[in-house]
């Protein structure tokens, strides 16, 4: 079985620009997590989309939204970017089933440098 | 989600048991431990998790104290490969972000 895809893997834009972010989840699973490393904050939640729903939301600012289609893919956009925004998103994906354990498998990741 | 803590870093030698202790002494009944671990810069690869029996899987064994208010990841035969940051992450078993502390840093030397 495929695992969590993500694209781009390298991203590079200027302060002020947007970006999105695509994520293709394991076949089957319905949950994607979102989450933002950095080296001084490291991994840091930034929300879940279940059934198309935000399921879950971390603590950052209105500039990080996302999105998941009736597939499960899911994209997060960044607006109005800040250098602080330079980092490594990783995006997870999870079952989603109730009655189990939810356990969430991670993506490569795309790293973000903002100038 | 309770929180968890890690030794910073821990050194094994090629071919012993890596013994990574995590210390998770507000955990809640319907909380599980899970382990992950992160090679530089690549996504956090999942290892085990657990509730309050002992796990073991073809990459490590979970040992959970029968209090639930510590955990060990024991790496039986540890190789250069395994050198990464470990996480222990508690978290309910439905939904729910985790939770990522600084973890422990893993050098497995020849």
């Amino acid at each position: 079985k495929a695992g969590v895809t993500q694209t781009p893997r390298y991203l590079i834009k200027t302060r002020g620009q947007q970006v999105t972010l695509s994520c293709s989840p394991i076949s089957g699973h319905r949950s994607v997590s979102w989450y933002q490393q950095t080296p001084g904050q490291g991994l840091q939640f930034l929300f879940e989309y279940f059934s198309e729903t935000q399921r879950n939301k971390g603590n950052f600012p209105g500039r990080f939204s996302g999105r998941q289609f009736s597939n499960s893919r899911s994209e997060m956009n960044v607006s109005t970017l800040e250098l602080g925004d330079s980092a490594l998103y990783l995006c997870a994906s999870a079952p989603g089933v109730q009655g189990g354990t939810d356990t969430q498998y991670f993506g490569p990741g795309t790293r973000l440098t903002v100038l | 989600d309770a929180k968890t803590t890690q030794p910073p870093s821990m050194d094994c030698a090629e071919g012993r048991a890596a013994n990574l202790p995590c210390n998770h002494s507000t955990i809640s009944g319907n909380e599980y431990v899970y382990w992950y671990r992160q090679i530089h810069s690549q996504g956090p690869q999942y290892i085990i998790h657990g509730l309050k029996n002992n796990e073991t899987n073809e990459m490590a064994s979970l040992i959970i104290t029968e209090d639930r208010k510590s955990s060990t990841l024991i790496l039986p035969h540890a190789t250069l490969r395994d050198t990464a940051v470990y996480y222990c992450i508690v978290r309910v078993t439905q939904g729910g972000k985790l939770i990522f502390g600084q973890g422990t840093e893993l050098s497995v030397k020849p």
